[in-house]
This record gives structure tokens, C-alpha cells and sequence, in this order.
């Protein structure tokens, strides 16, 4: 079946890195995305990686993609406090394109 | 302004009541989505659109209602609701590489 799967919690020094992981089932993915939720607010895109892949950066954020493994992995780089939120992993299923499976997110906080 | 907008942003309403979520959007998508939010769950699809005339099942559709009256403007009713669909209600549309663009939600409980 289709899932993603994430850790629920986070919790990193401010300034630090932080790497958020997930794992997903479906083979067939064809994009793989993160997104950042704040608190009272919609989920926001963040950014996303062709299934074709391995590694996306986009300034303090850095995509890793292990196709074998099924792995997806976020890295916030000097992370500060604005970073605090919820951080969901998701896929685009090649088969059915309508349909992309959110993971349970990772809440990220930030301590001092 | 923002891409996507839901009204109401909150509305709590008594079991056997019908209510009626709505959604608009700027970004000239073809696809619109209504999702739910549980604690815990992630975003559960209830209803997806690729157009004014397709509409489509998600997994958790019983008990919801859909409406696309437009390609900017996608509804989503309750025709009957209950307290088990208390929860965080999220609208979203998706661009060519199937990324979603979601809305600021509807806080809605049902007592």
C-alpha cells in the first residue's frame, strides 16, 4: 500500500542543522515534496524533487532523495526560530496523479 | 492577496446541521482538492476536481459533498454533520508538477 511515514518530533539548537527524515512505500512516486506548516496557517511549499533525483538545495534547505532506500530527507541548515512548525513529507503517485500522500509531519522546535 | 481563500476561517455548529465550506483561488488551476486535518493524521483527501466537470472521491468522502461552480471556486458541504468531523479543514489547488497550494483553513466544530 501507499504511505509515508515521519518521526513526530524534532528538536534542535538554534544555529544547529536540522534533518528531518521520511520514508515511503510507493515505488512509483514521481515527486517528492516538503512542506512547512505554522501554527494557524495552511501548508506552505517549500520545496520538491523529481523522483529522477538524488539532491535539490535551495539556500538553507538542502533535498537528499534515496530512491532505493525510499528515503527522503530535509535539511535546515543555521536553523533559527522562524523555522519553528510542522513539517510534512509528501509523494505524487506516478499512477494516479491526482493522488498525493501527506505523512503525519514532524513538529520541528527550536531550543536556545 | 492570497492565492487561495476559504470562508469561513472558524464555525462551530450543532450535530444534524448542514454547513458549507467555501473555496476560491487565483491561480488559474484546473485541480482543487479538499482535505482534512486530525491531529496526528497528516491531511486526508476527501474530494479532488481536474475540472468543472470531473469530480472525484477521495478516501474519507462519506459524509461530505462536493460543488465546483466554477474553475475558481470549489465547495465543500456537509449535508448532515456530526462531531466526528470536527477538525481542520484545508482547500488546495495544484500546479504542473502536482504541487499543492493550500488555503488558511477552516477551524470547524461540530458539538
Amino acid at each position: 500500500g501507499e504511505d509515508v511515514e515521519q518521526s513526530l518530533f524534532l528538536s534542535v539548537r538554534e544555529g544547529d542543522s536540522s534533518v528531518i527524515n521520511c520514508t515511503y512505500t510507493d515505488s512509483s512516486s514521481t515527486y517528492l515534496y516538503w512542506y512547512k506548516q505554522e501554527p494557524g496557517a495552511g501548508l506552505q511549499l517549500l520545496t520538491y524533487i523529481f523522483s529522477n533525483m538524488d539532491m535539490k538545495q535551495d539556500q538553507r534547505l538542502t533535498v537528499l532523495l534515496n530512491k532505493k532506500d525510499k528515503h527522503l530527507s530535509l535539511r535546515i541548515a543555521d536553523t533559527q526560530t522562524g523555522d519553528s512548525a510542522i513539517y510534512f513529507c509528501a509523494e505524487s503517485i506516478r499512477s494516479s496523479a491526482s493522488k498525493i500522500i501527506f505523512g503525519s509531519g514532524t513538529r520541528l522546535s527550536i531550543r536556545p | 492577496d492570497a492565492d487561495v481563500t476559504q470562508t469561513p476561517r472558524n464555525r462551530i455548529t450543532k450535530t444534524g446541521k448542514r454547513i458549507m465550506l467555501e473555496c476560491s483561488q487565483t491561480k488559474g488551476h484546473d485541480r482543487m482538492y479538499w482535505y482534512r486535518q486530525d491531529p496526528g493524521l497528516g491531511l486526508r483527501l476527501i474530494y479532488y476536481s481536474f475540472d468543472v466537470k470531473d469530480i472525484n472521491k477521495g478516501e474519507i468522502s462519506d459524509g461530505y459533498s462536493v460543488s465546483r461552480q466554477a474553475q475558481a471556486k470549489f465547495s465543500l458541504s456537509l449535508e448532515s454533520a456530526i462531531p466526528n468531523q470536527t477538525a481542520l479543514y484545508f482547500c488546495a489547488t495544484s500546479g504542473p508538477t502536482y504541487e499543492q497550494y493550500f488555503g488558511p483553513g477552516t477551524r470547524l466544530t461540530v458539538t
